[in-house]
Parts: C-alpha cells; structure tokens; sequence
C-alpha cells in the first residue's frame, strides 16, 4: 500500500531535549516536505527536499533541522526544542512534475513542555 | 511570499445545501490544490488546477480556477455529513530555486448538519 508513514505520532517532551520525527514514504517519491499545522495560522511548510541531498528551507525552519541521505526517508529534527514547537506535524511526498499532487503522513502530535 | 486567504473561516450548512469556498491569491497562481483534511489527520489530495479558466469535478465537488488565476472557489452540491472536514487550497511557488516551496491558506472548516 502506497502511504507516507511518521514516528511517533504522539509525543510529549520538555524543553531542550533533542527529538527527531521519522517520515518514510514507499512510492519512490523525489519531493519531501515537512508541515506545522496550528490553529489560526494554518499548515506552514517547514523544509523540503526536491532529492536526496537537497533540502531547502520553507516558511518556518527556524528551531528545525533535515537531512535527506536516502530517497524515502526525511526525518524531522528538533536540536532543542521549545514549547513554541508544540504543533501538529506533517510529513508529505510526491512526485515531480506538475502535478504536485502530495501524499501526506498521519500527523505527529508534539507537546513541549 | 504568496498568501492564500480563505472565505469563510467556517461554515455551517444543513445536509442538502449546496456550499462554496473561496481562496483568492495575493500573486498569481501556477497551480492551485484543494485539500480535504479530518480534523487531527493527514490531508486528502482532492484536486489540482493550473490553467485560467480551468473548471474540474470529483463527485460532488467542483473547483474553478478564475481566468486571472488569481482567485478558485470550491462548490459542493447537495452536501453530506461525510463532506464535513476542513478544507484547505494550496498553492506552489513558481520557477526558480522556490518552486518546491508550496503555501496553504488557513482553511474552512465545514460541518454538515444531518
């Protein structure tokens, strides 16, 4: 089954302790993206990465690190994070071209406290 | 960077009622998305438009891309508390070294009352 896959979905962690968020996708999808959703202020992109070893920063990469060593993975990394991290996150993938139609994960639900 | 506004921020119609959501673009658009989200999941891919007048239909959904591709709408016919949700156009930037960079306008939540 084609799908994009986070972990953990649920997290609750304090101030400063390092985190990553893992994202796998199977469809051998070139582009990867990281999302915060918050209320009031929508889905914001965080990074992307157009391949493997090619990331760029999206609206909101402060406080957030990626890496893109292999195709189907593109984890999330939280050097320390800050409550201000408290979100709902979303890992998407998808092919290039124009269609952009982009498959995304289920959510990680990160509290800092 | 583009904005995409959302109108309205919410919206509550009785099952039957037909229904419309705006998205308007501060910059002209080179490809418009509509998504469908479940509150707290991931979101559905519902339909992609890139051409000025360019009109598309899934169901009972259709979306519209205005000539100036500046402004798509949303319309759902005879609405179904399965269509409940929150709705989200997205739009991506064009050319250069930013065109993976996509934007979301805020949503529309929509509840649909049986």
């Amino acid at each position: 089954e084609a799908q994009v896959t986070q972990n953990p979905r649920y997290l609750i962690t304090v101030t400063g302790k390092k985190l990553t968020v893992t994202c796998s996708q199977n469809m051998n999808h070139e582009y990867m993206s990281w999302y915060r959703q918050d209320p009031g202020l929508g889905l914001r992109q965080i990074y992307y990465s157009m391949n493997v070893e090619v990331t760029d920063k999206g609206d909101v990469p402060e406080g957030y690190k990626v890496s893109r060593k292999e195709k189907r993975n593109f984890p999330l990394i939280l050097e320390s994070p800050s409550p201000n991290q408290t979100s709902l996150y979303f890992c998407a993938s998808s092919s290039r071209g124009e269609s952009y139609e982009q498959y995304f994960g289920p959510g990680t639900r990160l509290t800092v406290t | 960077s583009q904005e995409l506004e959302q109108s309205p921020q919410s919206l509550i119609v009785q099952e039957g009622k037909n229904l419309t959501i705006n998205c308007t673009s501060s910059k002209t658009l080179y490809g418009l998305y509509w998504y469908k989200q479940k509150y707290g999941e991931g979101l559905i891919f519902l339909m992609m438009l890139q051409k000025g007048g360019e009109e598309k239909s899934h169901e009972k959904i259709t979306a519209k891309l205005d000539e100036k591709k500046q402004q798509s709408s949303l319309h759902i016919t005879a609405s179904q508390p399965s269509h409940a949700g929150i709705y989200l156009c997205g739009a991506a930037s064009a050319g250069g070294t930013s065109y993976g960079k996509l934007t979301f306008g805020q949503g529309t939540i929509l509840t649909v009352h049986p």
